[in-house]
């Protein structure tokens, strides 16, 4: 099946640097990529989608200037969370969508685990 | 707006246990529901899915059907396994690789 990984699994940062993660479509191409977020207990809240070649869509509430998106192919986009700080500390997970024909999945990446001290 | 509830974890069952997880919806229009697994160190996997009112998604032995008059999509299983310990999700949307809303999870935990 389709599979999305990424990178890294896990990162400590300190307060005020900046972070990427990367999520990668290994066996297909992605049009679009979905970014979410999930606090512990809680459900996974949309950020943004982000399309292969434009700038991202981004929800309510969510800082653009603060997560910068950038799908620059159609196997890579990349979240960078700009100086970040310990609220921002979350779990951050990426989905990649299949479209064509009478298909339209998403499959998710396994999530990056970020800890902000 | 839209929204999902899930029933809180975590859920601990021993082997051969029936699962139910509930879950009810709020939404407009006419939404497909979804449920979704995770699994220790792995990305979300659709579980099952429903289209529309009294569909019911089925796979592995887990079902779910799309009740309207009631807007809950419950999951169930008549008999876990160890194997079957993980996250659940439950979530909607207009289309499978579109925007997804979720719940907040269910942890199972099954026992041997």
């Amino acid at each position: 099946g389709a599979v999305v990984s990424q990178h890294p699994s896990w990162v400590i940062c300190k307060s005020g640097t900046s972070v990427k993660i990367e999520c990668r479509s290994l066996d297909f191409q992605a049009t679009t990529m979905f970014w979410y977020r999930q606090f512990p207990k809680q459900s996974l809240m949309l950020m943004a989608t982000s399309n292969e070649g434009s700038k991202a869509t981004y929800e309510q509430g969510v800082e653009k200037d603060k997560f910068l998106i950038n799908h620059a192919s159609l196997t890579l986009s990349t979240l960078t969370v700009t100086s970040a700080h310990p609220e921002d500390s979350s779990f951050y997970i990426c989905s990649a969508r299949i479209e064509g024909g009478r298909t339209d999945t998403q499959y998710f990446g396994p999530g990056t685990r970020l800890t902000v001290l | 707006g839209n929204s999902v509830t899930q029933m809180e974890g975590p859920v601990t069952l021993s082997e051969e246990a029936f699962l139910t997880i509930n879950c009810t919806y709020t939404a407009t229009g006419y939404p497909s529901l979804f449920w979704y697994v995770q699994y220790p160190g792995e990305g979300l996997q659709l579980l099952l899915k429903a289209t529309k009112a009294d569909d019911k998604g089925s796979n592995k032995g887990f079902e779910a059907t799309y009740r309207k008059e009631t807007t809950s999509f419950h999951l169930e299983k008549g008999s876990v396994q160890v194997s079957d310990s993980a996250v659940y999700f439950c979530a909607l949307g207009y289309n499978q690789g579109g925007k997804l809303i979720f719940g907040q999870g269910t942890e199972l935990s099954v026992k041997p």
